[in-house]
């Protein structure tokens, strides 16, 4: 597709089930990254992958959260036992591998734990 | 703490005016990004810049390194130019370790 594109764009889950949520870079793109924004605060940093390197796991906010990057494309963010806490909208991102490159972000998944 | 501080949080415009976003940061940085997110929650990225200035159309960033600060600015101002803009640095050489300001909430009136 011509953008990033995220499924699925709405997600209500009970407290305590597990979600997966999916993102689909541009094509070509190197870098792919997870973002958070919850009701009312800014934007946060999960987790980036680039390339085949590990990825940078350090904003992730516990050990509930984990990413995978599957061929250096399609990448899925999975959420054990959420919590009320976890609603927010994730949204992905990616870019060229490149210093300058901007990044071209997805519409987003919008979270609701209820 | 906040490690990136924007300024003003809320801007309201009269059309045509000229406008400018202020974004401070306390860390050291590689890059800036401006970031547009318009309501419905779509984020565009304006610019990504490490040093200087750049221009698009009537968009213009700036960036002072050892100042630690930038600005974004808007020339003629419209309403379709009323989002909520925000600035993000890309912290600890990870590109994509970005440190995020709360946003700046334009509204241009016509």
């Amino acid at each position: 597709g011509a953008g990033v594109s995220q499924s699925p764009s709405n997600k209500v889950t009970e407290k305590g089930k597990d979600v997966e949520l999916r993102c689909d870079p541009i094509s070509g793109h190197t870098a792919l990254y997870w973002y958070r924004q919850s009701l009312g605060q800014g934007l946060e940093f999960l987790i980036y992958f680039q390339g085949n390197s590990a990825p940078d796991k350090s904003g992730l906010p516990s050990d509930r959260f984990s990413a995978e990057r599957t061929g250096g494309s399609v990448s899925t963010l999975t959420i054990q036992r959420t919590q009320q806490e976890d609603s927010a909208v994730y949204l992905c991102a990616s870019s060229f591998a490149t210093g300058t490159s901007p990044l071209h972000f997805g519409n987003g998944t919008r979270l609701t734990v209820t | 703490k906040n490690e990136v501080e924007q300024s003003p949080q809320n801007l309201t415009a009269q059309e045509g005016e000229f406008i400018t976003i202020n974004c401070s940061y306390s860390v050291g940085i590689s890059a800036l990004h401006w970031l547009q997110q318009h309501p419905g929650g779509g984020i565009v990225s304006l610019f990504m810049l490490s040093s200087g200035k750049k221009k698009h159309g009537r968009l213009i960033a700036t960036i002072n390194i050892q100042e630690k600060h930038s600005s974004l600015h808007i020339t003629a101002s419209h309403p379709r130019d009323s989002a909520v803009y925000i600035c993000a640095v890309i912290y600890g050489g990870s590109q994509g370790n970005l440190i995020f300001g709360k946003g700046t909430k334009l509204s241009v009136k016509p």
